[in-house]
């Protein structure tokens, strides 16, 4: 258990469908980010979320729109995906800038099949 | 621009053999350093970090990994594997400035027994 709780575990959609990933910390992180993982690819940075702010955007569909209502939550609402997006979804968070904790917690991921 | 390199996709080992999975990374300003771990169907969890200091850093299950700054190296090293190892392992860098974590493209570790 990291402190980052990710619901749902699983989801499978279809592509007409419209989903959300939610993402929840208590570990009084301020930044907060979306990764996805596929297979045979390397961890790919999707959103950064400074002090509910987004600070980077890392040339993401549109299919994928973030929301951070408050520094403990994170989303990620879907759709029209396509096949291509089945992935394994992480949220992660950290303390921003410099220091001795900043390392980055991520959550189990939602494993995200669509259909 | 930064970049995390992690040479080898695969390392296949034998039990209580050691193993050195490389990590080199790539940034024009300083960086924090870290080796993370993931487990099937799993998140990824902290092994070890190099924030400052010694350059030698040990995790609590046996890991090492040591900042090597001429080579910009941080290659992760157990003199001993278990069966229990086997996962994936990614080095990842942090810009002491920015939340941005950029990750290399992970390392499968497989213990034989």
């Amino acid at each position: 258990e990291t402190g980052v709780t990710q619901t749902p575990r699983h989801l499978v959609m279809g592509m007409t469908n419209k989903k959300s990933l939610k993402c929840e910390q208590h570990l009084g992180h301020n930044a907060m980010y979306w990764y996805k993982q596929s297979a045979k690819k390397p961890l790919e940075l999707m959103f950064v979320y400074n002090f509910k702010e987004q600070t980077e955007n890392n040339s993401v569909p549109s299919r994928f729109s973030p929301e951070c209502p408050n520094s403990s939550h994170l989303f990620l609402h879907l759709h029209t995906l396509q096949p291509e997006d089945s992935a394994l979804y992480l949220c992660a968070s950290s303390h921003p800038g410099q220091g001795l904790n900043t390392e980055a917690f991520f959550g189990q991921g939602t494993r995200l099949t669509v259909v | 621009a930064q970049s995390v390199t992690q040479l080898d996709s695969q390392v296949p080992v034998f039990e209580e053999a050691p193993v050195e999975l490389r990590c080199n990374y790539s940034s024009s300003v300083s960086v924090y350093l870290f080796w993370y771990v993931q487990y099937p169907n799993q998140g990824l969890q902290l092994l070890l970090k190099y924030l400052s200091g010694s350059t030698l850093v040990e995790s609590i299950n046996g890991f090492e990994a040591e900042f090597n700054k001429s080579q910009t190296s941080f290659h992760l090293r157990k003199p001993s594997v278990h069966i229990s190892d086997t996962a994936e392992y990614f080095c990842a860098v942090k810009l002491y400035n920015f939340n941005k974590f950029y990750f290399g493209s992970g390392t499968k570790l497989n213990v034989k027994p």
